[in-house]
């Protein structure tokens, strides 16, 4: 089955800082969904793009799909020490389960 | 706001016991899941659930996994023979409709440790 692949695996920036991950996938999709991880915890959804979008926004968050690349991207802007935690991209295509790649571990510097 | 919840938050059993993960939905979610996190890997899908009965399922999801909503609010993971293999994280999800349109809400999962 397929799955996204993110990109880069860790990240560390200085608060304040814009933050940039990157999902990447191999077939088609019907929808991606980008989601986050604090240590210990469970997976908290952030956005969910369709394929026939190609930008949405949520507060700080900003989530771009482009079906002719495969690919995706998450930018956090203003970056704060809070959003230290892992984030993932998820990938429903024609079974529409969700399938979850390694990860981007993201630190943010205070 | 309405959460997933799951218990226990940890579990250690010894290799060929059996175990049972719960989890509470939110109430009002028709479509449940199962995934399971290797530490330090990807988050896997192990099964869905809808109508009370299994939609999709994995390869991993074998004959010794088997899922169950003993009644209006509960929804169970059972392994029967666990192995050290099975260690992991394992985190229920429900979601209001199919997932071609909803997101899934995570439960914070219940650490499994199999000696």
């Amino acid at each position: 089955s397929q799955q996204g692949e993110e990109d880069p695996q860790a990240l560390s920036i200085q608060e304040g800082e814009n933050a940039t991950m990157n999902c990447s996938y191999k077939t088609s999709i019907n929808n991606l969904q980008w989601y986050r991880q604090n240590s210990g915890r469970g997976l908290v959804h952030l956005i969910l793009i369709r394929s026939n979008e190609r930008e949405k926004h949520s507060g700080r968050l900003r989530v771009t799909l482009d079906t002719s690349k495969k690919s995706s991207s998450l930018l956090i802007t203003a970056s704060r020490a809070a959003d230290t935690a892992s984030y993932f991209c998820a990938i429903s295509g024609g079974s529409y389960i969700p399938t979850f790649g390694r990860g981007t571990s993201l630190i943010v510097h205070p | 706001e309405p959460e997933v919840t799951q218990t226990p938050s940890h579990q250690v059993t010894q290799m060929g016991q059996e175990v049972i993960l719960r989890c509470v939905p939110i109430s009002n979610h028709l479509y449940f899941y199962w995934y399971r996190q290797i530490l330090g890997q990807k988050v896997e899908f192990l099964v869905s659930f809808y109508n009370n009965e299994i939609s999709e399922k994995s390869e991993i999801f074998d004959d010794q996994f088997s899922v169950e909503r003993p009644d209006g609010s509960n929804f169970t993971l059972k392994i029967r023979s666990t192995k050290l293999e099975d260690s992991a994280m394992y985190f229920c999800a429900s979601s209001e409709i199919s997932v071609t349109g909803s997101p899934l809400h995570f439960g914070n999962g219940t650490r499994l440790t199999v000696t």
